[in-house]
């Protein structure tokens, strides 16, 4: 079945350094691809998001990479800082004709002063 | 845009007692999702409407569980009867169709003790 995996689970950075957030999934049709940020107790909200006809996005110090040949796409942040600290989300949608998305199991990131 | 809301905010609930949870999507979204947040499952979704209509309830966990939307601003999910494993934060989200990326409400904390 439609499966999303994610890694690594926690991450601790300096700040000012760079965070990687890696995603596979497994529906070769998918071809959309969003992160999401979940500060606690809050909602999860959309950061930045990627389209299968696309390669790379940035968003000032964000970025998404995708690789639909190895089904891999990751989220980059760079020159980290505290408020950066919260849980990411990674999903796909499925084939066109689904809304739906399937979610990663989530990374909490640590940005330390 | 006042976004996605859901109510209640907090539910405290005795084993065996219905709950219904309550969203109103952003106005003009199609597409309706019910999502739910534990430590160990992560977000899972429950069920998902399009133009009111139920498109997938795979996720639904067992008969206990029901979701309806009678039209295109409000839509429930009921508990009946809520047992403890029911625990969990429930998101309701929103999105037009064709146009990618969810809108989350606040959610509903549900504790069923």
């Amino acid at each position: 079945g439609e499966n999303v995996e994610q890694h690594p689970s926690t991450l601790s950075v300096q700040e000012g350094d760079s965070a990687v957030i890696k995603c596979t999934y497994s529906d070769s049709a998918s071809n959309y691809f969003p992160w999401y940020k979940q500060e606690l107790g809050k909602r999860p909200q959309l950061i930045i998001d990627i389209r299968s006809n696309v390669g790379e996005k940035k968003d000032q110090r964000i970025a998404v990479t995708l690789n639909k040949t190895a089904k891999h796409f990751s989220l980059h942040i760079t020159e980290t800082q505290p408020e950066d600290s919260a849980v990411y989300f990674c999903a796909a949608q499925g084939a066109s004709g689904t809304y739906k998305y399937i979610f990663g199991t989530g990374t909490r990131l640590k940005v330390l002063a | 845009d006042a976004g996605v809301i859901q109510s209640p905010r907090h539910e405290v609930t005795e084993m065996g007692q219905e709950v219904t949870l309550r969203c109103k999507p952003i106005s003009g979204h199609n597409s309706l999702f019910w999502y739910r947040q534990t430590m160990m499952r992560g977000l899972e979704l429950l069920i998902y409407f399009n133009n009111n209509v139920p498109i997938d309830d795979s996720g639904m966990p067992e008969d206990r569980f029901s979701a309806k939307m009678p039209n295109a601003s409000f839509s429930t999910l009921k508990i009946q009867p809520s047992e403890p494993r029911d625990s969990a934060v429930y998101f309701c989200a929103s999105s037009l169709e064709g146009v990618y990326g969810y809108t989350f409400g606040s959610g509903t904390r549900l504790t069923v003790v």
